[in-house]
């Protein structure tokens, strides 16, 4: 079974820093996605950023980049420059094989807060 | 990405009563999914829905409880039958995107309080 591990229930930041989420992983399956979510207080889940287990290189999308270390079994998000609107849980999850391979299996999530 | 919209957006509800909550999307998509996410928690996963078939549950969730509709490739329903306060979460459906990919696209989320 998979399963994603997220050991930061809570994390602050001050603005304009740099931030990294922590997101470890256990699979059996050679081949996996990860992907990381932001969930504002209005409840909406964000798509942010996707890594491949095949992928040789790092996801970076914007401010936002996934430090993918294969061997450690972890997908850490680095949030570059922080804003006050980046404020929010963010949760780790990956992509399940099993029927289809649709299916995502979450971490417990972090709550990221900016300050001034 | 598909723009996917639920209704109703938040609700409150009397225990023992059934609400139905509905998932639209903009675009044709194979599957949807339904997931829950109680208060404080990560989301689960309660069925994943194939339009044309019954749709798949998870561990811990039967059909009697949070039966489904896709009667289309566009649309879904989930219904939270015979309410209880444990019921008050938040029910979020969501599409696969046709990417390599595969990230899913969420609605809204529909926020439901039951007394």
């Amino acid at each position: 079974a998979q399963k994603i591990t997220q050991t930061q229930p809570g994390m602050f930041v001050q603005e304009k820093e740099a931030v990294t989420l922590d997101c470890t992983y256990d699979t059996s399956d050679p081949s996996y996605g990860l992907f990381w979510y932001k969930q504002p207080s209005s409840g909406e889940m964000i798509f942010l950023i996707y890594q491949g287990s095949y992928d040789q290189q790092n996801a970076t999308e914007g401010r936002y980049s996934l430090n993918f270390q294969k061997a450690r079994k972890s997908a850490n998000l680095v949030i570059s420059a922080s804003q006050l609107g980046d404020s929010a849980m963010y949760f780790c999850a990956m992509r399940d094989w099993t029927g289809g391979g649709n299916k995502l299996t979450f971490g417990t999530g972090t709550q990221l807060k900016v300050e001034l | 990405s598909a723009v996917i919209s639920q209704k109703p957006s938040r609700d409150i509800c009397q225990r023992g009563t059934s609400l139905t909550i509905q998932c639209q999307v903009d675009s044709q998509v194979t599957m949807m999914f339904w997931y829950r996410q109680q208060p404080g928690q990560s989301l689960t996963l309660i069925a994943t829905a194939n339009q044309g078939s019954e749709a798949t549950y998870e561990s811990g969730f039967v059909i009697d409880k949070f039966p489904i509709s896709r009667p289309n490739l566009t649309f879904s329903t989930l219904t939270v039958s015979n309410m209880s306060p444990e019921d008050s979460s938040i029910y979020l459906c969501s599409v696969a995107g046709t990417g390599d990919t595969y990230e899913q696209y969420f609605g809204p989320g529909t926020r439901l309080t039951v007394t």
